[in-house]
Formats: C-alpha cells, sequence, structure tokens
C-alpha cells in the first residue's frame, strides 16, 4: 500500500510569499494519478491540481505542481488572502495528511 | 455544469447502519465513477471506495470490507453509501466525489456538500 508524507505539516507565511509544499510516496507513481487539493473549514475539498501539474479547471495560475516518481511538489508563487487553508495530495486511492497554510 | 447533492446529517446509535445519498445532475451516473471519501473531525481525508472503471466493479479500502456497501440507482442518478456495525469512530463528514471526462481518472474534480454522520449513545 502507497502511503503519502506531506512536509511540512504547518508552514506559517505571509501575503504574498512564495509557499512550497512536498507530497512524498513510499514507492514511485504514476504522476497521471497524482492530484492537490485545497480544503477551507466547512467546505468540500477542492481539486487544484491532476495529473501531478495540470490546473482545474478555474484555478488561478499562481498555483502549479510538479514532480515525478515519488516526490511532487505544489507551489502557490503569491500568497493571496484566500490561500490561507489545509492542502492535501492524493494517489489513486491515498491520501497525504495533509499540510496546513497559515499566516503568519 | 455536474453537481452532487447529498442528503442531510444523520445521528446514529452504535452499532446500527447508516446510508446516504448522493443525486447527480449534469451527467448520468453511468457516465461517471463515483467514490465515497470521510473526513473525522480536526483529521485528514479517507478513500472509502468507488467504482473502478477498469474492472467494472466497485472496490473497498480494505479498512472497510464487510462493513460498507456502495450502491447506484442509474434511474434516479442517485449513488448510495451504506456503512453498518457503527462505532464513535465512525463519526465525520462523508462525501461524495467523481471525476468528469475534464480531468479523467484518479483525481476528484467534483464533490458533494457532505453529510455528517454522528454515532453516539
Amino acid at each position: 500500500e502507497i502511503v503519502l508524507t506531506q512536509s511540512p505539516g504547518t508552514l506559517s507565511l505571509s501575503p504574498g510569499e512564495r509557499a512550497t509544499l512536498s507530497c512524498r510516496a513510499s514507492q514511485s507513481v504514476s504522476s497521471s494519478y497524482l492530484a492537490w487539493y485545497q480544503q477551507k473549514p466547512g467546505q468540500a475539498p477542492r481539486l487544484l491540481i491532476y495529473g501531478a501539474s495540470s490546473r482545474a479547471t478555474g484555478i488561478p495560475d499562481r498555483f502549479s505542481g510538479s514532480g515525478s516518481g515519488t516526490d511532487f511538489t505544489l507551489t502557490i508563487s503569491r500568497l493571496e488572502p484566500e490561500d490561507f487553508a489545509v492542502y492535501y495530495c492524493q494517489q489513486s486511492k491515498t491520501f497525504g495528511q495533509g499540510t496546513k497554510v497559515e499566516i503568519k | 455544469q455536474v453537481q452532487l447533492v447529498q442528503s442531510g446529517a444523520e445521528v446514529k446509535k452504535p452499532g446500527a447502519s447508516v446510508k446516504v445519498s448522493c443525486k447527480v445532475s449534469g451527467y448520468t451516473l453511468t457516465e461517471l465513477s463515483m467514490h465515497w471519501v470521510r473526513q473525522a473531525p480536526g483529521k485528514g481525508l479517507e478513500w472509502m471506495g468507488g467504482f473502478d472503471p477498469e474492472d467494472g466493479e466497485t472496490i473497498y479500502a480494505q479498512k472497510f470490507q464487510g462493513r460498507v456497501t456502495m450502491t447506484e440507482d442509474t434511474s434516479t442518478d442517485t449513488a448510495y453509501m451504506e456503512l453498518s456495525s457503527l462505532r464513535s469512530e465512525d463519526t465525520a463528514v462523508y462525501y461524495c466525489a467523481t471525476a468528469t471526462p475534464l480531468v479523467g481518472a484518479g483525481a476528484f474534480d467534483i464533490w458533494g456538500q457532505g453529510t455528517m454522520v454522528t454515532v453516539s449513545s
């Protein structure tokens, strides 16, 4: 069973800063099935990135995904106030434990 | 525009069963592969099971094998998830989620609003 480990657990940043979130798989996985989600309190998750690097419909271009094999990254180039949330990576039937991006 | 609308919150006693519904609009259920994901209070996302189009059958996470049943009523485009032998640890928000042809398999671009299930004596 594949395990996804996200780091860091919490990222404290200011608006306008760059956020770099990591997702590491316990074994090599297909990039086609690597996705990233954003979740805000009381809301369902929202798909940001699928296929490791493709932005979902309506997602601003400040969000980008990269990586292959076991190491994947979600980058938010300049944090907007609405970007402070929890982010999850997913590979098929497995989710990472999440990274919280909070206001510093 | 695909939309998933779930049934309302439930309160159940330990040992009981719960059945959550998820109505599809904008597509027919046969065009989608429906999955169910849950989230305990303050915790992360946990995949419970879903339809695997490659095998043509519903697969369940090993953790829920024997306790969960996912069904579909194509006449009403409604998916169901039934969880039995409930215990307090099953208290969670349950989501239905699916992938439209825009993103293909492997990611869920459409989610229901969630159904809170509380298990308490």
